[in-house]
């Protein structure tokens, strides 16, 4: 059965550091989701690919994040510099459509710890 | 504001006793309602969502939408059914959760 992926599974950097983190969503899947979520709360959505173009990012700390879905298959998250309130489980998801009713299938996560 | 609220943290039962996750939502419009599980040492997964209107594993959940509630739902509890439940809300093709209940089934 099909999978979204994600990698590293596991990050532990310094702050001021950059960080990145890579999905690849189940194939045929045109959204991507990354949803960071906070020790003791729910996902919450950064950004949200169609395709390969932004659809939703108004949570997005741009200032520091940045997100790329260039060819509109796997993903790229990245921080920098990484501060000690990024450290969070950041959440892949995708799905067929991006419609509401849609099912959304999500990765293992990628543990992000900041020192 | 677009909110899901689950008031519960933590909902200890033993096995073979009734389970009722609450999920309470604040959203304009007329939103899609989810429940997603997660497992120990698995990936957050969809449970059930309400407008397939099914039952999965035992479980049903209710829209009252008098209530702005999603209440999820099963008579007998089974040990499995030890999980992290997340209630959310769909609208404007984005999901907005909650902060999750851990359901406990003792034996």
């Amino acid at each position: 059965e099909a999978e979204v992926a994600q990698s590293p599974r596991y990050k532990i950097t310094e702050k001021s550091q950059a960080v990145a983190f890579w999905c690849d969503p189940i194939s045929g899947h045109a959204t991507l989701y990354w949803y960071r979520q906070i020790l003791g709360q729910g996902p919450e959505l950064l950004v949200q690919f169609q395709d390969e173009s932004v659809v939703d990012d108004s949570q997005l700390p741009k200032d520091r994040f940045s997100a790329e879905r260039l060819k509109g298959v796997d993903s790229t998250l990245k921080i920098q510099p990484a501060e000690l309130g990024d450290s969070a489980m950041y959440l892949c998801a995708s799905s067929f459509s991006g419609a509401s009713t849609d099912t959304q299938y999500f990765g293992p996560g990628t543990r992000l710890t900041v020192l | 504001a677009q909110r899901v609220t689950q008031p519960e943290k933590l909902l200890s039962v033993f096995k073979g006793a009734p389970v009722e996750l609450k999920c309470n939502y604040s959203y304009s419009g007329s939103p899609e309602l989810f429940w997603y599980v997660q497992y120990s040492r698995q990936r957050l997964q969809l449970l059930l969502r309400h407008i397939s209107r099914e039952s999965i594993k035992g479980f049903t959940a209710d829209l009252n939408k008098g209530e702005t509630s999603f209440h999820l739902k099963k008579p007998f509890a089974q040990e499995e059914d030890s999980a992290m439940y997340y209630c959310a809300v769909g609208g404007y093709n984005k999901l907005i959760f909650g902060a999750g209940t851990r359901l406990a089934v003792h034996p």
